[in-house]
């Protein structure tokens, strides 16, 4: 399959642990993105990867989220000390520059 | 700032056409998406225009307007399976990074 991947699908955790969820996007695509949706809206932008670069961070992204790309392929997003608030679908997408962004199957976080 | 303005929800019938309407406020344009979401997928991409005009694609048509700020999306011979959220997202080019500003998405529900 040459989609999108993320894992976990699902994560369950007790609010002040901590998380990290995986995104495996389509092997030739060099742009990265992690959104964060709830329901009724759209998808909230937070963070995005040129190659292995993270060019640029939602400004309403607190300290407690992190993301890597270290060799420019796989990303993780790593949520600490998680809070209720944190609970929603987050959601991993890739691109090649300039053209349409592919997502995956998402990663529905609840957080006790 | 940025706005992307869609309806919340909108009713049709199975074998009808609906219009699901966009309206954008960006500080900067570089292409206009149009997204399908069904209930705890990912979204999909479903059309793309950056010229003024109609893109027509099977079933499925978006038309824009740049500088009235506006897009729309046509589905024709409705099915049961278009029932779905649609999500209007508008590239902005600002700081270089061409990132995708998106709307809350339209809930369209289709009736037999």
């Amino acid at each position: 399959d040459t989609g999108v991947s993320q894992n976990p699908r699902h994560k369950i955790t007790k609010r002040g642990q901590n998380v990290t969820f995986r995104c495996d996007p389509i092997s030739e695509h060099n742009r990265l993105y992690w959104y964060r949706q709830t329901l009724g809206q759209g998808p909230e932008f937070l963070t995005y990867f040129q190659n292995e670069a993270q060019l640029e961070k939602s400004r309403l992204l607190s300290d407690r989220f992190s993301a890597e790309r270290p060799k420019g392929s796989f990303s993780t997003l790593e949520i600490q000390r998680t809070e209720q608030g944190d609970s929603a679908m987050y959601l991993c997408a890739s691109s090649s520059p300039m053209n349409e962004q592919f997502f995956g199957p998402g990663t529905r976080l609840t957080v006790l | 700032g940025q706005n992307i303005d869609q309806p919340t929800e909108m009713t049709a019938t199975e074998g009808a056409i609906v219009q699901i309407n966009c309206t954008y406020q960006t500080s900067g344009f570089n292409g206009l998406f149009w997204y399908q979401q069904h209930a705890g997928e990912a979204p999909t991409f479903l059309s793309y225009n950056v010229l003024d005009g109609l893109e027509e694609k099977g079933r499925f048509s978006s038309f824009l307007s740049r500088s009235k700020g506006y897009s729309y999306l046509l589905l024709k011979e409705l099915q049961m399976k278009d029932s779905a959220s649609y999500l209007c997202a508008v590239r902005d080019p600002g700081g270089g990074n061409y990132q995708l500003i998106w709307g809350a998405g339209t809930k369209l529900i289709i009736k037999p």
